[in-house]
């Protein structure tokens, strides 16, 4: 079965400050990677999607995501984040098979 | 293109009582999956219809059900509630089962008192 780690519960950054979410996932067959956020209150908002061709991935608010298949990982990656940034981050991933799994969630605090 | 609609927002129920949560997925989209959150357990997977079939199922007990209707919509019903129960329900759409990701609603905000 798919799974997929967070290893970061909680990150801490100062505004105008790069950072970094980490994810990895398990499984070695072809996936789908995705990652979403959630602000307080909200439902979750895709942020950017892996589906295929080229392993740099943009998505909105300037984040982006590269997507390694020897390390099976899918890290998040912003070089200034901004107050508004503050909210909870999911990866998530799809397979062949339509299973979607998502990680645990980082919270993700920037501070002034 | 309307998004993920969920109905009602907030809901506050009794212990004992039930519920029913509704969901309006995309226009177009076959898929619908449901998921509790609560901030110990984190997003739980429920389960997920596509095309009026259940095709997926979470670990929660028989008092947790769902269905699909022909246009897509979907309700999901909690009997008995529980304090437990107290979470956000989110629902979320896809055209292709999940595949290609899933559009998320806004949530409704169940508090079991």
């Amino acid at each position: 079965a798919q799974s997929v780690t967070q290893l970061d519960s909680q990150v801490p950054v100062f505004e105008e400050a790069p950072v970094e979410l980490r994810c990895n996932y398990s499984s070695s067959v072809s996936v789908y990677l995705f990652w979403y956020v959630q602000y307080p209150n909200q439902g979750l908002q895709l942020l950017l999607k892996y589906l295929s061709g080229s392993t740099l991935v943009k998505g909105i608010n300037g984040f982006e995501a590269e997507f390694n298949k020897s390390q099976t990982s899918f890290h998040l990656r912003k070089p200034s984040v901004h107050i508004s940034d503050t909210a909870e981050y999911f990866c998530a991933v799809s397979d062949q098979s339509q299973n979607f799994v998502f990680g645990p969630g980082t919270r993700l605090s920037v501070l002034p | 293109k309307a998004g993920v609609t969920q109905t009602p927002r907030y809901l506050i129920k009794t212990r004992g009582q039930q519920v029913t949560l509704s969901c309006s997925p995309i226009s177009g989209h076959r898929s619908v999956s449901w998921y509790q959150q609560t901030p110990g357990q984190g997003l739980q997977f429920l389960f997920e219809y596509f095309s009026e079939t259940q095709r997926n199922k979470g670990n929660f007990p028989g008092r947790f059900s769902g269905r699909q209707f022909s246009n897509s919509r979907s309700e999901m019903n909690v009997s008995t509630l529980e304090l437990g129960d107290s979470a956000l329900y989110l629902c979320a759409s896809s055209p292709d089962g999940g595949r290609l990701g899933y559009t998320f609603g806004s949530g409704t905000r169940l508090t079991v008192v």
